[in-house]
């Protein structure tokens, strides 16, 4: 079966300093991968999204940044966060169904 | 400009009973739709979908509903449980290409009461 972790659960950092989340998926070859934000009172916000390794679209013009380096690893970064960069952040897989990991709540202080 | 909108942020049932959680689209271009429950600090959990061609999806004891016409679609769920506490979030997707890229609405708050 198919798997999705994330990691870390939950992170504070600083303004001005940099991010890495890293998303992981087994038990599937070559998926989509998406990255979406949940800020606080909001629905889910698609960010970024890919459909192969080294290729991603972005969806909405902000401080963040994605990378696909393997088929089944999708990375989140920033080289300096903002407050406004706080939120609960969700890796998805899938097609039609997306299937979201456990999330990281970001907390920018 | 937000093209799915929950416009009940909460509602409240009694066990057993049945709830309805509504979703609206302007989008004529979606032409699949899912419903997600959510708890606290989780990753959301799909539940249902419904492809445009149909007007009806069940499973268990939820079923969605699809009125294309009233760009319209609603989650039933018979009977409700307290377990069945969350943020159910409606969710569209726009055929053609292969990003699947959903469009969420932002939530409505199910309280089930014992």
């Amino acid at each position: 079966s198919q798997t999705i972790h994330q990691w870390p659960a939950t992170l504070v950092q600083p303004v001005g300093s940099p991010l890495s989340l890293e998303c992981t998926v087994e038990g599937t070859s070559n998926p989509n991968l998406y990255w979406y934000r949940q800020a606080a009172g909001r629905g889910l916000q698609l960010l970024f999204y890919s459909v192969g390794i080294g290729q991603i679209s972005s969806e909405v013009p902000q401080n963040l940044s994605a990378s696909r380096p393997q088929d089944r690893q999708f990375i989140l970064s920033s080289k300096k966060l903002l407050l406004s960069d706080s939120g609960f952040y969700l890796c998805a897989w899938g097609r039609n169904e997306q299937y979201f990991g456990p999330g990281t709540r970001l907390t920018v202080t | 400009d937000q093209q799915v909108k929950q416009n009940s942020p909460s509602l409240s049932v009694q066990e057993g009973r049945i709830s309805i959680l509504n979703c609206d689209y302007t989008n004529s271009m979606f032409d699949y739709f899912l419903w997600y429950k959510k708890y606290p600090a989780e990753g959301p959990t799909f539940l249902i979908s419904i492809s445009s061609i149909k007007d009806k999806n069940e499973d268990g004891r939820f079923t969605v509903f699809l009125n294309k016409s009233a760009k319209h679609l609603s989650l039933h769920i018979v009977p409700s449980q307290p377990g069945d506490s969350a943020v159910y979030f409606c969710a569209a997707s726009a055929g053609g290409g292969s990003n699947y890229k959903l469009t969420f609405g932002k939530g409505t708050l199910l309280t089930v009461n014992p």
